[in-house]
C-alpha cells in the first residue's frame, strides 16, 4: 500500500464548477499537509499549508483534513481553466521537507 | 527573476556523455534539494544540502552527483546516465532545513537517449 493515494485523473470539469480533489494517506503520524499546483512543464508551486485538523481557506481555494479518516481535500470554487494544472498533495510527521512525502497528483481539466 | 532558477530547462545527452545540471536560489535560503520526477510516479527526493553541507542522499545512484559551493548554488552532475533516468529534474530551497515549505524551480527535461 502506497503511503500516499492520489487519483491521477484526468478530471474534467466545466467553468465555473466547484472541484473536489483528495488524498488518502496510511500514515497516522503525518500532521503537516501541503498542496501543490503544477502547470504543465514547470515546477511545483505551493498552495494551500495546513497544520493538523480543520480547514483553510485561501480565495477560492478551501483545504481540509481530516485525520481521523486520513484524508485531505482541496475544494476550488468558481473553477476557472487557468486552474487546469496537476494538483500534488504532499505530508509530513515532522516539520522537515526532507521528511516530506507527495502524491502522484490529480491532473484538472477545466473546460470552457 | 523566479526565486529558484534552473539551467537547461532541457537537456538531451547520450549514455556515454557528462553534462551537469544548475541551480540558483534568490530568496536568501540555507537548504537546497533535488527532486526527480518522473511520470505517475510521486516526487523522490534524491539530495538535501544544509548551508552547503550534505545532510541527505536517499540511495541515489553514484551517476548522480551533487555539488553545493555555497548557499545560492547546486549543481547536479551527470554521467554515464541510464535511459530510465529521463525525467524532469527539480531543483528546491527551503529557509532551512528545518522547515517544511519548499519552493520548486521550473525543472530541467532530461532525456537519455
Amino acid at each position: 500500500q502506497k503511503e500516499v493515494e492520489q487519483d491521477p485523473g484526468p478530471l474534467s470539469v466545466p467553468e465555473g464548477a466547484i472541484v473536489s480533489l483528495n488524498c488518502t494517506y496510511s500514515n497516522s503520524a503525518f500532521q503537516y499537509f501541503m498542496w501543490y499546483r503544477q502547470y504543465s512543464r514547470k515546477g511545483p508551486e505551493l498552495l494551500m499549508y495546513t497544520y493538523s485538523s480543520g480547514n483553510k481557506e485561501d480565495g477560492r481555494f478551501t483545504a481540509q483534513v481530516d485525520k481521523s479518516s486520513k484524508y485531505i481535500s482541496l475544494f476550488i470554487r468558481d473553477s476557472q481553466p487557468s486552474d487546469s494544472a496537476t494538483y500534488l498533495c504532499a505530508m509530513s510527521a515532522t516539520g522537515t521537507a526532507s521528511k516530506l512525502t507527495f502524491g502522484t497528483g490529480t491532473r484538472l481539466q477545466v473546460t470552457l | 527573476e523566479t526565486g529558484v532558477t534552473q539551467t537547461p530547462r532541457h537537456l538531451v545527452m547520450g549514455m556515454t556523455n557528462k553534462k551537469s545540471l544548475k541551480c540558483e536560489q534568490h530568496l536568501g535560503h540555507n537548504a537546497m534539494y533535488w527532486y526527480k520526477q518522473s511520470a505517475k510516479k510521486p516526487l523522490e527526493l534524491m539530495f538535501v544540502y544544509s548551508l552547503e553541507e550534505r545532510v541527505e542522499n536517499n540511495s541515489v545512484p553514484s551517476r548522480f552527483s551533487p555539488e553545493c559551493p555555497n548557499s545560492s548554488h547546486l549543481f547536479l552532475h551527470l554521467h554515464t546516465l541510464q535511459p530510465e533516468d529521463s525525467a524532469l529534474y527539480l531543483c528546491a530551497s527551503s529557509q532551512d532545513a528545518g522547515r517544511n515549505t519548499i519552493y520548486f524551480g521550473e525543472g530541467s527535461w532530461l532525456t537519455v537517449v
